[in-house]
Protein backbone atom coordinates (compact mmCIF):
# COMPACT_ATOMS: atom_id res chain seq x y z
CA UNK A 1 0.00 0.00 0.00
CA UNK A 2 1.64 3.21 -0.36
CA UNK A 3 1.71 6.10 1.97
CA UNK A 4 1.65 9.56 1.91
CA UNK A 5 3.52 11.51 4.51
CA UNK A 6 3.75 15.48 5.15
CA UNK A 7 5.32 15.96 8.33
CA UNK A 8 4.74 19.66 8.84
CA UNK A 9 0.76 19.91 10.15
CA UNK A 10 1.04 24.28 10.10
CA UNK A 11 3.30 26.79 8.95
CA UNK A 12 3.14 30.31 8.21
CA UNK A 13 5.39 32.71 5.83
CA UNK A 14 4.81 36.74 5.42
CA UNK A 15 3.16 37.81 2.16
CA UNK A 16 5.74 38.19 -0.31
CA UNK A 17 8.00 35.77 0.87
CA UNK A 18 8.84 31.97 -0.30
CA UNK A 19 7.44 28.86 1.72
CA UNK A 20 8.00 25.28 1.00
CA UNK A 21 6.04 22.34 1.80
CA UNK A 22 7.35 18.71 2.48
CA UNK A 23 5.98 15.64 1.18
CA UNK A 24 6.82 12.40 1.36
CA UNK A 25 5.60 9.17 -0.10
CA UNK A 26 6.40 5.17 -0.29
CA UNK A 27 5.37 3.15 -2.90
CA UNK A 28 7.26 0.15 -4.73
CA UNK A 29 5.45 1.37 -8.03
CA UNK A 30 7.57 2.94 -10.79
CA UNK A 31 4.25 4.15 -12.83
CA UNK A 32 2.33 7.01 -10.66
CA UNK A 33 1.30 10.81 -10.09
CA UNK A 34 2.06 12.99 -7.64
CA UNK A 35 -0.65 15.80 -6.83
CA UNK A 36 -0.95 18.77 -4.61
CA UNK A 37 -4.64 20.11 -3.44
CA UNK A 38 -5.49 23.17 -1.94
CA UNK A 39 -8.44 23.06 0.84
CA UNK A 40 -9.22 26.61 1.53
CA UNK A 41 -11.50 27.38 4.65
CA UNK A 42 -14.61 26.65 2.01
CA UNK A 43 -13.65 23.22 1.80
CA UNK A 44 -13.70 23.12 -1.77
CA UNK A 45 -10.34 21.21 -2.87
CA UNK A 46 -8.47 22.74 -5.57
CA UNK A 47 -5.70 21.49 -7.54
CA UNK A 48 -2.22 23.32 -7.65
CA UNK A 49 0.06 21.15 -9.37
CA UNK A 50 0.94 17.90 -10.30
CA UNK A 51 3.77 15.93 -11.13
CA UNK A 52 4.33 12.70 -13.72
CA UNK A 53 6.79 10.20 -11.91
CA UNK A 54 8.78 9.91 -15.14
CA UNK A 55 9.22 12.75 -16.32
CA UNK A 56 12.18 14.56 -14.44
CA UNK A 57 11.57 17.95 -15.45
CA UNK A 58 9.90 19.69 -11.92
CA UNK A 59 6.87 20.62 -12.79
CA UNK A 60 5.70 24.21 -12.98
CA UNK A 61 2.26 26.52 -12.57
CA UNK A 62 2.65 30.12 -11.82
CA UNK A 63 4.09 31.04 -8.34
CA UNK A 64 3.89 26.84 -7.73
CA UNK A 65 6.66 24.69 -8.17
CA UNK A 66 7.38 21.22 -6.75
CA UNK A 67 11.31 19.83 -6.13
CA UNK A 68 10.35 15.91 -7.15
CA UNK A 69 13.27 13.59 -6.11
CA UNK A 70 12.00 10.34 -7.21
CA UNK A 71 14.78 8.37 -5.27
CA UNK A 72 14.23 10.31 -2.22
CA UNK A 73 10.50 9.99 -2.67
CA UNK A 74 10.19 13.46 -2.01
CA UNK A 75 7.69 15.83 -3.54
CA UNK A 76 7.85 19.41 -1.69
CA UNK A 77 5.99 22.20 -2.84
CA UNK A 78 7.71 25.94 -3.32
CA UNK A 79 5.01 28.93 -3.44
CA UNK A 80 6.55 32.06 -4.15
CA UNK A 81 5.61 35.35 -3.97
CA UNK A 82 3.00 34.34 -1.02
CA UNK A 83 -0.64 35.88 -1.33
CA UNK A 84 -3.08 36.13 1.45
CA UNK A 85 -5.54 33.79 -0.70
CA UNK A 86 -2.67 31.41 -0.41
CA UNK A 87 -4.15 30.33 3.10
CA UNK A 88 -5.35 26.92 3.22
CA UNK A 89 -4.95 23.04 4.16
CA UNK A 90 -2.47 21.89 1.26
CA UNK A 91 -2.65 18.43 0.76
CA UNK A 92 -0.41 15.71 -1.11
CA UNK A 93 -1.63 13.18 -2.67
CA UNK A 94 -0.34 9.93 -4.66
CA UNK A 95 -2.37 7.96 -7.83
CA UNK A 96 -0.91 4.94 -9.06
CA UNK A 97 -0.90 4.69 -12.99
CA UNK A 98 -2.06 2.67 -15.32
CA UNK A 99 -5.58 1.63 -14.85
CA UNK A 100 -6.24 2.03 -11.19
CA UNK A 101 -8.68 4.84 -12.15
CA UNK A 102 -7.95 7.61 -10.48
CA UNK A 103 -7.75 6.69 -6.94
CA UNK A 104 -5.98 9.38 -5.11
CA UNK A 105 -3.94 8.29 -1.13
CA UNK A 106 -3.97 11.98 0.67
CA UNK A 107 -1.16 12.75 3.22
CA UNK A 108 -2.28 14.37 6.52
CA UNK A 109 -1.90 18.28 5.13
CA UNK A 110 0.09 21.43 6.32
CA UNK A 111 -2.55 24.09 7.39
CA UNK A 112 -0.73 27.44 5.68
CA UNK A 113 -1.12 31.20 7.20
CA UNK A 114 0.37 33.88 4.84
CA UNK A 115 0.81 36.53 7.52
CA UNK A 116 -0.01 40.48 5.82
CA UNK B 1 -14.96 24.00 -16.47
CA UNK B 2 -15.93 20.77 -15.56
CA UNK B 3 -18.08 20.92 -12.34
CA UNK B 4 -19.13 18.77 -9.97
CA UNK B 5 -22.05 19.35 -7.50
CA UNK B 6 -22.63 17.83 -4.06
CA UNK B 7 -26.04 18.04 -2.33
CA UNK B 8 -26.73 19.32 0.17
CA UNK B 9 -24.39 21.52 1.74
CA UNK B 10 -25.70 20.65 5.17
CA UNK B 11 -27.59 17.98 6.68
CA UNK B 12 -28.78 17.93 10.48
CA UNK B 13 -30.26 14.72 11.13
CA UNK B 14 -31.81 12.74 14.22
CA UNK B 15 -29.82 9.17 15.13
CA UNK B 16 -31.53 6.65 14.01
CA UNK B 17 -32.76 8.57 10.62
CA UNK B 18 -30.88 8.16 7.08
CA UNK B 19 -29.28 10.93 5.09
CA UNK B 20 -28.90 10.58 1.49
CA UNK B 21 -25.94 12.91 -0.43
CA UNK B 22 -25.84 13.11 -4.01
CA UNK B 23 -23.16 14.06 -6.23
CA UNK B 24 -23.92 15.36 -10.00
CA UNK B 25 -21.33 15.57 -12.48
CA UNK B 26 -22.65 18.48 -14.49
CA UNK B 27 -21.40 18.54 -17.89
CA UNK B 28 -18.91 15.34 -18.26
CA UNK B 29 -19.62 11.50 -18.21
CA UNK B 30 -18.05 10.31 -14.68
CA UNK B 31 -17.22 6.64 -14.93
CA UNK B 32 -15.62 6.42 -11.66
CA UNK B 33 -16.64 8.26 -8.79
CA UNK B 34 -14.99 8.70 -5.29
CA UNK B 35 -16.54 9.26 -1.93
CA UNK B 36 -14.44 10.39 0.92
CA UNK B 37 -14.78 11.53 4.39
CA UNK B 38 -12.69 13.75 6.27
CA UNK B 39 -13.05 14.83 9.91
CA UNK B 40 -12.08 17.89 11.11
CA UNK B 41 -8.04 19.22 10.58
CA UNK B 42 -7.77 15.81 9.21
CA UNK B 43 -6.89 14.37 5.67
CA UNK B 44 -9.34 12.87 3.62
CA UNK B 45 -9.64 9.41 3.81
CA UNK B 46 -11.65 7.25 1.06
CA UNK B 47 -14.30 5.08 1.81
CA UNK B 48 -15.32 3.66 -1.49
CA UNK B 49 -14.95 3.91 -5.44
CA UNK B 50 -18.29 3.61 -7.20
CA UNK B 51 -18.56 2.57 -10.96
CA UNK B 52 -21.48 3.08 -12.97
CA UNK B 53 -23.61 0.16 -13.27
CA UNK B 54 -21.53 -1.81 -10.83
CA UNK B 55 -21.06 -1.97 -7.00
CA UNK B 56 -19.18 -0.22 -5.55
CA UNK B 57 -16.05 -0.69 -3.96
CA UNK B 58 -15.17 -0.09 -0.26
CA UNK B 59 -12.20 0.46 1.54
CA UNK B 60 -11.27 -1.79 4.24
CA UNK B 61 -13.05 -0.66 7.66
CA UNK B 62 -15.84 0.77 6.15
CA UNK B 63 -19.57 -0.84 6.27
CA UNK B 64 -20.93 -1.29 3.20
CA UNK B 65 -24.25 -1.92 4.56
CA UNK B 66 -24.20 1.56 6.45
CA UNK B 67 -22.66 3.63 3.53
CA UNK B 68 -25.10 2.32 0.90
CA UNK B 69 -23.30 3.80 -2.41
CA UNK B 70 -25.23 3.99 -6.06
CA UNK B 71 -24.12 4.88 -8.84
CA UNK B 72 -27.07 4.39 -11.51
CA UNK B 73 -25.84 6.86 -14.24
CA UNK B 74 -22.80 8.43 -15.69
CA UNK B 75 -23.73 11.46 -13.77
CA UNK B 76 -25.07 10.78 -10.69
CA UNK B 77 -23.92 8.74 -7.29
CA UNK B 78 -25.10 9.17 -4.05
CA UNK B 79 -24.16 7.98 -0.71
CA UNK B 80 -26.93 6.87 1.75
CA UNK B 81 -25.69 6.63 5.61
CA UNK B 82 -28.50 4.31 7.05
CA UNK B 83 -29.10 3.97 11.07
CA UNK B 84 -27.04 7.25 11.44
CA UNK B 85 -25.37 7.70 14.72
CA UNK B 86 -23.58 10.70 16.17
CA UNK B 87 -19.95 9.24 15.62
CA UNK B 88 -20.86 9.59 11.20
CA UNK B 89 -21.22 13.36 11.79
CA UNK B 90 -18.35 14.34 9.78
CA UNK B 91 -17.73 16.09 6.32
CA UNK B 92 -18.39 14.06 3.06
CA UNK B 93 -16.58 14.63 -0.36
CA UNK B 94 -17.26 13.14 -3.62
CA UNK B 95 -14.68 13.29 -6.44
CA UNK B 96 -15.56 12.57 -9.91
CA UNK B 97 -13.35 11.07 -12.98
CA UNK B 98 -13.47 9.78 -16.39
CA UNK B 99 -11.44 7.71 -15.58
CA UNK B 100 -8.24 8.77 -17.46
CA UNK B 101 -6.31 9.56 -14.81
CA UNK B 102 -3.41 11.89 -14.98
CA UNK B 103 -4.70 13.88 -17.84
CA UNK B 104 -8.51 13.64 -16.47
CA UNK B 105 -8.09 15.51 -13.33
CA UNK B 106 -10.58 14.38 -10.57
CA UNK B 107 -13.16 16.85 -10.00
CA UNK B 108 -14.46 17.43 -6.24
CA UNK B 109 -17.92 18.33 -4.90
CA UNK B 110 -18.22 20.82 -2.54
CA UNK B 111 -19.06 18.88 0.48
CA UNK B 112 -21.52 17.86 2.77
CA UNK B 113 -21.14 18.35 6.62
CA UNK B 114 -23.20 15.83 8.22
CA UNK B 115 -24.53 16.33 12.38
CA UNK B 116 -25.94 13.54 14.07
CA UNK B 117 -28.06 14.68 16.88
Amino acid sequence: AQTVTQSQPEMSVQEAETVTLSCTYDTSENNYYLFWYKQPPSRQMILVIRQEAYKQQNATENRFSVNFQKAAKSFSLKISDSQLGDTAMYFCAFMMGGTSGSRLTFGEGTQLTVNP
Amino acid sequence: GAVVSQHPSRVICKSGTSVKIECRSLDFQATTMFWYRQFPKQSLMLMATSNEGSKATYEQGVEKDKFLINHASLTLSTLTVTSAHPEDSSFYICSAGTGGAFYSPLHFGNGTRLTVT
